[in-house]
């Protein structure tokens, strides 16, 4: 079992529809982090989270500590959020990263 | 600023055959480390470095090799490719070890050995 589940794995989505991926982790974390994988393979950073929420434009992340739980939200979404949205957490001792398999979200106009 | 510059984007090796992946970052960021994507898989900690000259390993350091001579620098090699090394690799850069810094990754490199 990984230490990082997210889900769904896929999902297809109308453009405007209001979008949720989540990620439940097992181990004691100091930070968790959504990443974006996009077709052409390049990833980028959205959120680094310890605590609460966090929000940028179209983009909302969350998270509970206590149970071991993230969100990552899309509002209004667009067929340019189409990609892989990947959560990764890093453990209390700094040094142990633990990613998601990653969930790929399909936008259609 | 480049960021993280990962080369080559694609290679093809055959089993047996050598190769370093090169990757550079301009941010003077002290933390480097090298990732692998398997299809399915979640990025898996191949070796990380915390300064030039120093290195450890991650999650699945077997059959790779890196050093850390300067600070830019973080080259990744292969000694003898096999099958079970085709995959993408992501090279990643952080200012600082704390955890709640943010991560740069580079656009990655796509290696099928045969």
């Amino acid at each position: 079992k990984n230490e990082v589940e997210q889900s769904p794995q896929n999902l297809t989505a109308q453009e405007g529809e209001f979008i949720t991926i989540n990620c439940s982790y097992s181990v004691g974390i100091s930070a968790l982090h959504w990443l974006q994988q996009h077709p052409g393979g390049g990833i980028v950073s959205l959120f680094m989270l310890s605590s609460g929420k966090k929000k940028h434009g179209r983009l909302i992340a969350t998270i509970n500590i206590q149970e071991k739980h993230s969100s990552l939200h899309i509002t209004a979404s667009h067929p340019r959020d189409s990609a892989v949205y990947i959560c990764a957490v890093i453990g209390n001792t700094g040094n142990q990263f633990y990613f998601g398999t990653g969930t790929s979200l399909t936008v259609i106009p | 600023n480049a960021g993280v510059t990962q080369t080559p984007k694609f290679r093809i090796l055959k089993i047996g055959q050598s190769m370093t992946l090169q990757c550079a970052q301009d941010m003077n960021h002290n933390y480097m480390y090298w990732y692998r994507q398997d299809p399915g898989m979640g990025l898996k900690l191949i070796y990380y470095s915390v300064g030039a000259g120093i290195t450890d390993k991650g999650e699945v350091p077997n059959g790779y090799n890196v050093s850390r001579s300067t600070t830019e620098d973080f080259p990744l090699r292969l000694e003898l490719a096999a099958p079970s090394q085709t995959s993408v690799y992501f090279c990643a850069s952080s200012y600082s070890y704390h955890p709640r810094t943010d991560y740069t990754f580079g656009s990655g490199t796509r290696l099928t050995v045969v």
